[in-house]
């Protein structure tokens, strides 16, 4: 089966310092990673998504993630955090074969709070 | 441009009763989606169109859930005898088309509340 997980429920950054949310991922097949942001009452945005090629892709707002194929990882990072990184992130994966569907599985999702 | 817009954004409901949930995709995107967030959850999936038709609706989780897309454009969530653990956000997703590679745009959802 398909699935994701994001082991933190919370993350807690001073603002300026480095972040990182973890996301790992369990796929029959090569995957498709995204990541998406939700801020408080709006749906969800996209940040970035990692198909195939290099393996550190860049998205919105200045954030970025790694592919780790051997360690199953797609951690979301950034190198200074700001007070307005605030809010619920969450991964997700589609899978490209093997019953492959257009539907994303999420992960359960982390929040990040950055302290100014 | 426009995004993916949902109506109502919200609704309360009593138990047993039955809603509809609209989702306008953004313009000429060909693939719409329904995701169901339940608190402190990830979005599930429900189902998937392809145009006017359903091309997976694996997610669905009983048969009081149903929906359509009769000009392959707006899209129409019902749900029928609605009970207690129905309440969640319901999200409605497009992307341009069917490729696996698309990112989804998501609207900013309907949360429903059933008493």
């Amino acid at each position: 089966a398909q699935s994701v997980a994001q082991p933190e429920d919370q993350v807690n950054v001073a603002e300026g310092n480095p972040l990182t949310v973890k996301c790992t991922y369990s796929v029959s097949g090569n995957p498709y990673l995204f990541w998406y942001v939700q801020y408080p009452n709006r749906g969800l945005q996209f940040l970035l998504k990692y198909i195939t090629g290099d393996n550190l892709v860049k998205g919105s707002y200045g954030f970025e993630a790694e592919f780790n194929k051997s360690q199953t990882s797609f951690h979301l990072k950034k190198p200074s955090a700001l007070v307005s990184d605030s809010a619920l992130y969450f991964c997700a994966v589609r899978a490209i074969w093997g019953g492959a569907t257009n539907k994303l599985i999420f992960g359960t999702g982390t929040l990040l709070a950055v302290q100014p | 441009g426009a995004g993916v817009s949902q109506t109502p954004s919200n609704k309360v409901t009593e138990k047993g009763k039955y809603v509809e949930l609209r989702c306008d995709p953004i313009s000429g995107h060909t693939a719409l989606y329904w995701y169901r967030q339940s608190l402190g959850q990830g979005p599930e999936f429900l189902i998937y169109f392809q145009g006017t038709g359903a091309a997976d609706d694996s997610g669905l989780p009983n048969d009081r859930f149903f929906a359509v897309r009769p000009e392959g454009s707006v899209s129409t969530l019902k749900i029928q005898r609605t009970e207690r653990g129905d309440s969640a956000v319901y999200l409605c997703a497009s992307s341009p088309t069917s490729g696996v590679y698309n990112e989804q745009f998501f609207g900013p959802g309907t949360r429903l509340t059933v008493l």
